[in-house]
């Protein structure tokens, strides 16, 4: 079964909203989580990663105030895209770490942006 | 610098033929191996991985993968694939067994013939 949850997985809403989409390990503590961007055809695109209780390191090029990333427990993150923008349509995507483990991701957040 | 190629964009197969996805690596270091697959608007499924030990690692659902350092290769097989392997194959390189970003190939996308 899945070990990380993601939801939404789908979001469709209006130019200047803001989407929040959250990342759960299921069963395990996830001391480190990334987020990824996806575009169509393409490979995923680090965006950010995410430690619990610490400050979310950005990829360069990643606006750190368009992509608010929240780490409160070591089993949630939340990826927040402020007033979103049809450029900001996208498949996003969630992974989660325990230590010497591989990532487990999740299911992803299709984001689209009218 | 870190990178990943995977040559071929897409492959289309017959049902019951063999498989070989190809990749290959730029890592400064010890190199970490991963395969993952993707199917249509669903996140990521770790296949198989390498980090040390044999080089020919088994995974799920068939797969299998050699790592060979001389060429900087770790190309997956399957001897005999099914229409429910269809889907979008990456191949991604790490730092360490469990943490740090991956870097993932652009992506090998799987048709399979009836």
């Amino acid at each position: 079964g899945a070990v990380v949850s993601q939801h939404p997985s789908r979001v469709i809403c209006k130019s200047g909203t803001s989407v929040k989409i959250e990342c759960r390990s299921l069963d395990f503590q996830a001391t480190t989580m990334f987020w990824y961007r996806q575009f169509p055809k393409q490979s995923l695109m680090l965006m950010a990663t995410s430690n619990e209780g610490s400050k979310a390191t950005y990829e360069q090029g990643v606006e750190k105030d368009k992509f608010l990333i929240n780490h409160a427990s070591l089993t949630l993150s939340t990826l927040t895209v402020t007033s979103a923008h049809p450029e900001d349509s996208s498949f996003y995507i969630c992974s989660a770490i325990y230590p010497n483990q591989p990532q487990h991701f999740g299911d992803g957040t299709r984001l689209s942006i009218l | 610098a870190q990178s990943v190629t995977q040559p071929d964009i897409h492959i289309t197969v017959s049902e019951g033929a063999s498989l070989e996805l190809r990749c290959n690596y730029s890592y400064g270091a010890t190199p970490y191996l991963f395969w993952y697959v993707q199917s249509p608007g669903q996140g990521l499924q770790l296949l198989l991985k390498y980090f040390s030990g044999d080089t020919l690692v088994q995974g799920i659902k068939g797969f299998e993968a050699e790592f060979k350092r001389s060429q900087s290769s770790f190309n997956l097989r399957k001897p005999s694939v099914h229409w429910s392997d269809a889907a979008e194959y990456f191949c991604a390189v790490g730092a360490r067994a469990g943490a740090n970003n991956l870097f993932f190939g652009t992506g090998t996308r799987l048709t399979v013939i009836p």
